[in-house]
């Protein structure tokens, strides 16, 4: 059974500073991944894909790698600000029409 | 397009009473799926459909849950009767294959 984990739960960064999520996953044959950023009391917003094909998407100061053998995700975020602060969810698909499987997401607080 | 759309956005109901929720999808898209998101369990698949036929519903609760997708733009989430812990925010997401799922502002549920 895919089990999909975020550490940390909870993040607290100084703005301006570059920082890194975390996300592992226990079986490596996925057919992609996907982040998403959750506002407080919103929907999720997509904001990477990355294929099982690929190693890294990148969208504005957003990069997401993608190690499969050893079932592990990083979002990268450059030069991070306040509106940056929000719930980051990594999820995995196993099948190209299967459900997905979301880990619990990291809480991120960018400090003014 | 205006995304994915649910309704109502916030619904406060009795104990015993029925609720209904409703999803209009992306148009185009042929996956849908139902979720619920609360503080203890965080984000829940509750079942999918795959053009319009229902794929997985593993994760219905129980009996008193059932969904519905008698048309590609449109499903309904009902919950007869609801329960106090049926408190939760409900999300319904699309997706077309590639499996980038996009998710609607959600519906607040609580079950006084």
């Amino acid at each position: 059974k895919q089990e999909v984990t975020q550490i940390p739960a909870a993040l607290s960064v100084p703005e301006g500073e570059n920082l890194v999520l975390n996300c592992s996953f226990t079986d490596s044959a996925i057919y992609n991944l996907q982040w998403f950023r959750q506002d407080p009391g919103k929907g999720l917003t997509s904001l990477l894909l990355i294929q099982s094909s690929q190693r890294e998407q990148t969208s504005g100061r957003l990069n997401a790698s993608l190690d499969k053998s050893s079932g592990r995700s990083t979002l990268y975020i450059a030069a991070s600000q306040p509106g940056d602060s929000a719930t980051y969810l990594c999820a995995v698909s196993m099948n190209r029409d299967d459900k997905i499987i979301f880990g619990k997401g990291t809480r991120l607080h960018i400090l003014p | 397009d205006a995304g994915v759309i649910q309704s109502p956005r916030h619904e406060v109901t009795e104990m015993g009473q029925e609720v209904t929720l409703r999803c209009k999808p992306i148009s185009g898209h042929n996956s849908l799926f139902w979720y619920r998101q609360t503080m203890m369990r965080g984000l829940e698949l509750l079942i999918y459909f795959n053009n319009n036929v229902p794929i997985d519903d593993s994760g219905m609760p129980e009996d008193r849950f059932s969904a519905k997708m008698p048309n590609a733009s449109f499903s309904t989430l009902k919950i007869q009767p609801s329960e106090p812990r049926d408190s939760a925010v409900y999300f319904c997401a699309s997706s077309f294959p590639l499996n980038e799922q996009f998710f609607g502002p959600g519906t607040r549920l609580t079950v006084l």
